[in-house]
């Protein structure tokens, strides 16, 4: 089955600046979510980006994805304190079913 | 905001007990799911609801659980009769349509003994 899959980093930064992180597929999709996890609490809606789509914005976040890479890419512009959790892409699969898979997520410690 | 909310946060059952894990989705949605994340792991799809029916389940979402809408706002995750390894965090979710945002509940952190 298709799965989300960050690249396997832990990332430490210092208060004000940015953050990237990546996400790679295996299959087509219709959709890629990302979401923000606090230590051991519930999973936060980020941003959805939809397979026509090449950039997406809000607030302080930035998604991109190339679908012929078959990857995407989040960035937390001017990092704080509070944006330390963890970080998951989620794909929904073009063609049928509505079942996000999860990548591993990545680790963000943003230092003050 | 409309959330979604979880009852209870925690439930610790002893192996081979039923549970039931409780959601009220945000209102308006039509769409439902549940999913789990044992500790370390990725969180993991198992079923989602439309319509008041079942449309897609995994292969972890076996014979011994169930789901089921009991009125116009709950939503709900049973477990027969529970074993050690489905001791996890269950999210449940929410959808306003098909491909939209999938938005969590905090979890029920279920600890099976």
């Amino acid at each position: 089955s298709q799965q989300g899959e960050e690249d396997p980093q832990a990332l430490s930064i210092q208060e004000g600046e940015n953050a990237t992180m990546n996400c790679s597929y295996k299959t087509s999709i219709n959709n890629l979510q990302w979401y923000r996890q606090n230590s051991g609490r519930g999973l936060v809606h980020l941003i959805l980006i939809r397979s026509n789509e090449r950039e997406k914005h809000s607030g302080r976040l930035r998604v991109t994805l190339d679908t012929s890479k078959k990857s995407s890419s989040l960035l937390i512009t001017a990092s704080r304190a509070a944006d330390t959790a963890s970080y998951f892409c989620a794909t929904v699969p073009q063609g049928g079913n509505n079942r996000l898979a999860f990548g591993k997520g990545n680790q963000v410690v943003v230092i003050p | 905001e409309p959330e979604v909310t979880q009852t209870p946060s925690h439930q610790v059952t002893q192996m081979g007990q039923e549970v039931i894990l409780r959601c009220v989705p945000i209102s308006n949605h039509l769409y439902f799911y549940w999913y789990r994340q044992i500790l370390g792991q990725k969180v993991e799809f198992l079923v989602s609801f439309y319509n008041n029916e079942i449309s897609e389940k995994s292969e972890i979402f076996d014979d011994q659980f169930s789901v089921e809408r009991p009125d116009g706002s709950n939503f709900t995750l049973k477990i027969r009769s529970t074993k050690l390894e489905d001791s996890a965090m269950y999210f449940c979710a929410s959808s306003w349509k098909r491909d939209y945002e999938q938005y969590f509940g905090p979890g029920t952190r279920l600890t099976v003994t």
